[in-house]
């Protein structure tokens, strides 16, 4: 139990265009899902938190309008990268918190396999 | 920020023991030691967690002092599957919206 998914594993696109990447928990409810962005060689990095059906609270630092998210329902979450730039080739992670009494321990964090961003 | 501290690197001989220490001498009473892991370009992968008790699992070991500001994971018999970069977090059990936040890690390098 406890599986994050991430859709696409791996996107290129064109400078300008705008990447949408979706992060499912698939056999849980989501309460809160986050967002990480890891550079190479470095460690990952929170972008922003977001609760179901409230806004997201982005960490200091992450333009709130370049990097949409939505979390729409408790299994989905959406992070929109719009006008993206090659500065904004990254490794894109979310991770999801789920409720009381799943594996792992009460209220832990799982995350998805990852998205590879790459901007030409 | 992160409130541990971990060597940058590690060698382990395959089949051998994994021991990755990890500082983290400012732990708070009700704060856990989480250890996650990232396999090269993979999402991190929970391993195990302790307050104060040592814990096992079926993949390692926790070992954490009496005063709480070291511990050790242990990987009993590394294999090369389990070259990945090893994290130290500590965090309040139930810390509703509070995130993991990672440092550097280790890199563990298993070799055959």
């Amino acid at each position: 139990g406890a599986v994050v998914s991430q859709h696409p594993s791996r996107v290129i696109c064109k400078s300008g265009t705008s990447v949408k990447i979706e992060c499912r928990s698939l056999d849980f409810q989501a309460t809160t899902m986050f967002w990480y962005r890891q550079f190479p060689k470095q460690s990952l990095m929170l972008m922003a938190t977001s609760n179901e059906g409230s806004k997201a609270t982005y960490e200091q630092g992450v333009e709130k309008d370049k990097f949409l998210i939505n979390h729409a329902s408790l299994t989905l979450s959406t992070l929109t990268v719009t006008s993206a730039h090659p500065e904004d080739s990254s490794f894109y992670i979310c991770s999801a918190r789920g409720a009381r009494g799943l594996a792992g321990g009460m209220y832990e964090q799982y995350f998805g396999p990852g998205t590879r961003l790459t901007v030409t | 920020d992160a409130k541990t501290t971990q060597p940058p690197s590690m060698d382990c001989a395959e089949g051998r023991a994994a021991n990755l220490p990890c500082n983290h001498s400012t732990i708070s009473g009700n704060e856990y030691v989480y250890w996650y892991r990232q396999i090269h370009s993979q999402g991190p992968q929970y391993i195990i967690h302790g307050l104060k008790n040592n814990e096992t699992n079926e993949m390692a070991s926790l070992i954490i002092t009496e005063d709480r500001k070291s511990s050790t994971l242990i990987l009993p018999h590394a294999t090369l599957r389990d070259t990945a970069v090893y994290y130290c977090i500590v965090r309040v059990l139930n810390s509703g919206n509070t995130p993991l936040v990672f440092g550097k890690g280790t890199r563990l390098s298993v070799i055959a």
